[in-house]
């Protein structure tokens, strides 16, 4: 059972805006561990996405955007693209410096 | 540019080992950590653990402590995943992937960039 909270779908018409929250506790984003995320097509391994809660890596479009506010985090992506079809994991680490991950959302381009 | 190569598909039986290699190139080896993700088939990211590149410094997932063993190789940049006793349920994609090493970077955590491209282990009698 993934240790981070995430909706697991959500689905948008190509253009619109969506988002996906990720919920933690006191013991891993509550404790002040950034939150970063990764978008895995099926086949392939995890990419970067968005790291230290709120960068993109060279390559990712500006439409990705991420946030993080207490014990939660969200990624938004706004103009949303058929190309955006894909899995959504956040990821952080508790304060025995083990990693996390959240459950996944699959986001589903209408 | 930074690369992890995996090593091949492997089927074990129940009960034996198994051992995963991660070589790493275009970065200084000792200068960062290897973390180790697994993921059942249809399943979401499970972390494993992760490795020091510098003094050999480990940290494993709970579930996993008893059975699982990180270790690398400095002359060849090599990191290795051994799982032990394996059970139906191991079977998985094991990834590996460059992280900071939190023996020093340990305040906010880090993230895991790049990875391998996956080494898939099934476990069947």
């Amino acid at each position: 059972q993934a240790v981070l909270t995430q909706p697991p779908s959500v689905s948008g018409a190509p253009g619109q805006r969506v988002t996906i929250s990720c919920a933690g506790n006191s013991s891993n984003i509550g404790a002040g561990f950034d939150v970063h995320w990764y978008q895995q097509l099926p086949g392939t391994a995890p990419k970067l996405l968005i790291y230290d809660n709120i960068s993109r890596p060279s390559g990712v479009p500006g439409r990705f955007s991420g946030s993080k506010s207490g014990t939660s985090a969200s990624l938004a992506i706004t103009g949303l693209q058929a190309e955006d079809e894909a899995d959504y994991y956040c990821q952080s680490f508790d304060t025995s410096l083990r990693g996390v991950f959240g459950s996944g959302t699959k986001v589903t381009v209408l | 540019q930074v690369q992890l190569v995996q090593s091949g598909a492997e089927v074990k039986k129940p009960g034996t080992s198994v051992k995963v290699s991660c070589k790493t190139s275009g970065y200084t080896f000792r200068s960062f950590a290897i973390s180790w993700v697994r993921q059942a088939p249809g399943q979401g990211l499970e972390w494993v653990g992760w490795i020091s590149g510098e003094n050999g410094n480990t940290k494993y997932a709970e579930n996993l402590r008893d059975r699982v063993t990180l270790t690398v190789d400095t002359p060849t940049s090599t990191a290795f995943m051994e799982l032990r006793s394996l059970r139906s349920d191991d079977s998985a994609v094991y990834f590996c992937s460059r992280i900071e090493d939190l023996t020093y970077h340990y305040a906010s955590g880090t993230w895991f960039d790049p990875w391998g491209q996956g080494t898939l282990v099934i476990v069947s009698s």
